[in-house]
């Protein structure tokens, strides 16, 4: 049982704008940035934001990060057919001392 | 090229131990923590332990604590995870990942994995 939520799943035709929401509390989010990371089935998970809103090299401007207060969200413009992966957001719990993921959301392209 | 190649997974009974492995390549291995995250069938993402560049601080989700210790060999470029006292539960891919800079928990360098099973 996670303590970040995400809706399980999220969809769009190419070209639209998804946005995938992460809830979670004081003791992660709220104080602590937010990463998220992008998953295909069978291969490694790619680090796609960190510190809440910054893109690693590589990964395209169509992909943005925000945060406020005890929630993040991962918008992906422009949508592609190769955006069709699980999407993950990720914080460090202090209460926990731990690092934690959120529950998941399926992206297809419709 | 900056990689980590983990290895050690296998079948194993409930009960038992296993330890795996995470070879890393490519950049300064003891300037970086790392991790250990788990993804069980059907499942989502789970962190399951973490470990400062110098070994000196460990983390570890309550699922595993006291059960499970990371540890790594700066000399070795190596990462380990010793899971003991296993679980049908503990049935997943296993994959080493490595912080983006000192002090980040983001993680940016992920293995393919290796699979554990447990079961009788």
């Amino acid at each position: 049982q996670s303590v970040l939520t995400q809706p399980p799943s999220a969809s769009g035709t190419p070209g639209q704008r998804v946005t995938i929401s992460c809830s979670g509390s004081s003791s992660n989010i709220g104080g602590n940035t937010v990463n998220w990371y992008q998953h295909l089935p069978g291969t490694a998970p790619k680090l796609l934001i960190y510190g809440n809103n910054q893109r690693p090299s590589g990964v395209p401007d169509r992909f943005s990060g925000s945060k406020s207060g005890t929630s993040a969200s991962l918008a992906i413009s422009g949508l592609q057919s190769e955006d069709e992966a699980d999407y993950y957001c990720a914080a460090w719990d202090d209460s926990l001392n731990g690092y934690v993921f959120g529950t998941g959301t399926k992206v297809t392209v419709l | 090229e900056v990689q980590v190649l983990e290895s050690g997974g296998g079948l194993v009974q409930p009960g038992g131990s296993l330890r795996l492995s995470c070879a890393a390549s490519g950049f300064t291995f003891s300037n970086y923590a790392f991790s250990w995250v788990r993804q069980a069938p059907g499942k989502g993402l789970e962190w399951v332990s973490a470990i400062s560049g110098s070994g000196g601080s460990t983390y570890y989700a309550d699922s595993v604590k006291g059960r499970f210790t990371i540890s790594r060999d700066n000399s070795r470029n190596t990462l380990y995870l010793q899971m003991n006292s296993l679980r049908a539960e503990d049935t997943a891919v296993y994959s080493c990942a490595k912080s983006r800079v000192s002090g980040s928990r983001a993680l940016d360098v992920w293995g393919q994995g290796t699979t554990v099973t447990v079961s009788s």
